[in-house]
């Protein structure tokens, strides 16, 4: 069992919006910034969203991430193809001292 | 262009021992913590280690704790995990990544990964 909680799967169809829950406690988002990593298979994950909301550079708007209390998401807008992917969510955990990551979440587009 | 090689994977039996490497270029890696994270066949990513940038502060997932050594040395420009008494469930791959947040698992550049596969 992971630390931060996600979906197991989510879906969508292109050109949808799509929304993506990270749930976690006190000691870990509610204490520390949240960061969103994607990995296309077959491929190491890549730093999709930093700090809560912020997206580094040569990451498409499309998408976003929010914070509030101890719960994080990520949303994806205009859904496409190539955004099929397993989407992971990470956070300090000031507790356990560490780093701790979600379960992940497998998008399909449909 | 920022790049981290990883190294060492291989075929271990359980209770043996492994060194990876992690070789970096493209940054001034004294200036960055770095941090080694694995992934088991088919299941999600977990955190297994960070340094700070000095070597100062070291951190492990319970789940290595006594078994496993996160060191760096800033003149090669290099990260190791040395791995001790490991298990089945070590299995993995194992990617070092450079993090741009001491004590933030804000990873912002990945190596390609090692394979370690623990097994009779």
């Amino acid at each position: 069992q992971s630390v931060l909680t996600q979906p197991p799967s989510a879906s969508g169809t292109p050109g949808q919006r799509v929304t993506i829950s990270c749930s976690g406690s006190s000691s870990n988002i509610g204490s520390n910034t949240v960061n969103w990593y994607q990995q296309l298979p077959g491929t190491a994950p890549k730093l999709l969203i930093y700090s809560n909301n912020q997206r580094p550079s040569g990451v498409p708007d499309r998408f976003s991430g929010s914070k509030s209390g101890t719960s994080a998401s990520l949303a994806i807008s205009g859904l496409q193809s190539e955004d099929e992917a397993d989407y992971y969510c990470a956070a300090w955990d000031d507790s356990l001292n560490g780093g701790v990551f979600g379960g992940g979440t497998k998008l399909t587009v449909l | 262009e920022v790049q981290l090689v990883e190294s060492g994977g291989g075929l271990v039996k359980p209770g043996g021992s492994l060194r990876l490497s992690c070789a970096a270029s493209g940054f001034t890696f004294s200036s960055y913590s770095m941090n080694w994270v694995r992934q088991a066949p088919g299941k999600g990513l977990e955190w297994v280690s960070s340094i700070s940038s000095s070597s100062s502060y070291i951190y492990y997932a319970d789940s290595v704790k006594g078994r496993f050594t996160i060191s760096r040395d800033n003149a090669k420009n290099s990260l190791y995990l040395q791995m001790n008494s490991l298990r089945a469930e070590d299995t993995a791959v194992y990617y070092c990544a450079r993090d741009a947040k001491v004590r933030g698992v804000r990873l912002d550049y990945w190596g390609q990964g090692t394979l370690v596969t623990v097994s009779s």
